[in-house]
This record gives C-alpha cells, sequence and structure tokens, in this order.
C-alpha cells in the first residue's frame, strides 16, 4: 500500500508557542491530504481537506487561524498550531488520497504526531 | 440518525473464531466503503477496502457489502491475540472528498 509519513512523531512544547507537523506521501502524489485529531478513547475527527494548491476547508468548529494548513505541492502538506495552550494537546493525524488504486479512492494515514502543550 | 453506525463493543472471541463486525450507513449514494484497524495509540491502517456489493476476499479478512440493506461487515476467520483492536468503518458517500468514519468497534480475542 501506498505510505505516508509524518514529522515530528512527537513534540512537547510550552503554551503560547506554535508547531509546524508535517505530512508527506512517499510513493504517490496526493491531490487531496486531511488533517484529523484524536483525544485518548475518542473517535478520529476531521479537522480539514487540504487540497494542493488551493485553500483547506475547515471542518464546522475548528479554527482555520490557529489551524493553519498549507498544500504547497502533491507530496507535502503541513499543519501548524499557533499559539497552542494545553487543550491543544491531542494525537493529530494527517492522511493522503491516493486516486490512482482501482480508479478509486483510497486515504492512507500517516503515522500521526502526538502533541504536549505545558 | 448518524451517517456510519458501528456497535462499540467491545466483541470478544476467542482465539481461531470467527469475528464479524458490522456497520450500516445512511446515504445510499455511497461508493467506497473501507474498513481500518487501530491499535491503541496508533494511527488506523487500512484493512480492506470494497465497492462492489457481494464479498471481497483478502488472506483472513472478508469483507461484504450489501448496498440494498446499507450494510458493510468485516469477517477475520482464525482470529488471533494480535488482531485485537478497534476496526473503524468509513464510508465514501457521493459528492464528498472526505471519509465519513464510525466511532469504531473494538475487538478483543482471547488466547
Amino acid at each position: 500500500g501506498a505510505v505516508v509519513s509524518q514529522h515530528p512523531s512527537r513534540v512537547i512544547c510550552k503554551s503560547g508557542t506554535s508547531v509546524k507537523i508535517e505530512c508527506r506521501s512517499l510513493d504517490f502524489q496526493a491531490t487531496t491530504m486531511f488533517w484529523y485529531r484524536q483525544f485518548p478513547k475518542q473517535s478520529l475527527m476531521l479537522m480539514a481537506t487540504s487540497n494542493e494548491g488551493s485553500k483547506a476547508t475547515y471542518e464546522q468548529g475548528v479554527e482555520k487561524d490557529k489551524f493553519l494548513i498549507n498544500h504547497a505541492s502533491l507530496t507535502l502538506s503541513t499543519l501548524t498550531v499557533t499559539s497552542a495552550h494545553p487543550e491543544d494537546s491531542s494525537f493529530y493525524i494527517c492522511s493522503a488520497r491516493d486516486r490512482t488504486q482501482e480508479g478509486t479512492d483510497t486515504q492512507y494515514f500517516g503515522p500521526g504526531t502526538r502533541l504536549t502543550v505545558l | 440518525q448518524k451517517e456510519v453506525e458501528q456497535n462499540s463493543g467491545p466483541l470478544s472471541v476467542p482465539e481461531g473464531a470467527i469475528a464479524s463486525l458490522n456497520c450500516t450507513y445512511s446515504d445510499r449514494g455511497s461508493q467506497s466503503f473501507f474498513w481500518y484497524r487501530q491499535y491503541s495509540g496508533k494511527s488506523p491502517e487500512l484493512i480492506m477496502s470494497i465497492y462492489s456489493n457481494g464479498d471481497k476476499e483478502d488472506g483472513r479478512f472478508t469483507a461484504q457489502l450489501n448496498k440494498a440493506s446499507q450494510y458493510v461487515s468485516l469477517l477475520i476467520r482464525d482470529s488471533q491475540p494480535s488482531d485485537s483492536a478497534t476496526y473503524l468503518c468509513a464510508v465514501n458517500m457521493w459528492g464528498f472528498q472526505k471519509l465519513v468514519f464510525g466511532t469504531g468497534t473494538r475487538l478483543l480475542v482471547s488466547p
């Protein structure tokens, strides 16, 4: 299957700082990437859909000025958590859509980034 | 009504048995259906995809799709303790880029 990487895998930062998370599709081009957040023992929550070369589409309730998404190339999307606070501590997971598999859409997930804000 | 529904479980089966995981969805226009496995503390991993009515087999896994009943299932044969995880059903609804996920079914396979 297709491979998606994320960096960093784990980050600890002080309250008020910004954190950038990178998501890369390693062996396919992804015109669309997705960013999810998951709190302990809870379901995946879609934050935003990122299309290459255009503005991201945010889900209801997700602050676009706080969670900045950039999808500058077909293999890279970044999520920046600005002015992070302890309540932003979570597991952030990206996925990339591969449209070549059987002619339909398949999403592959990165390994996730665990963010802890002190 | 939730768009994608799964029983949260846990579903407990003994090692070697067949585990049957079920999922229903609300949108009749849905095109693509996926099963992901998520171990605790890890990201989801694609197990199976299915697009047409009927069965699709891959090793110990069989996905079953019935669009008339809006029902998709995953069978795991010869269940192993290493299969213990949360299984997420995901549906790609017509006209949407995103997948809609169920809340997942937790499977426990006891030795």
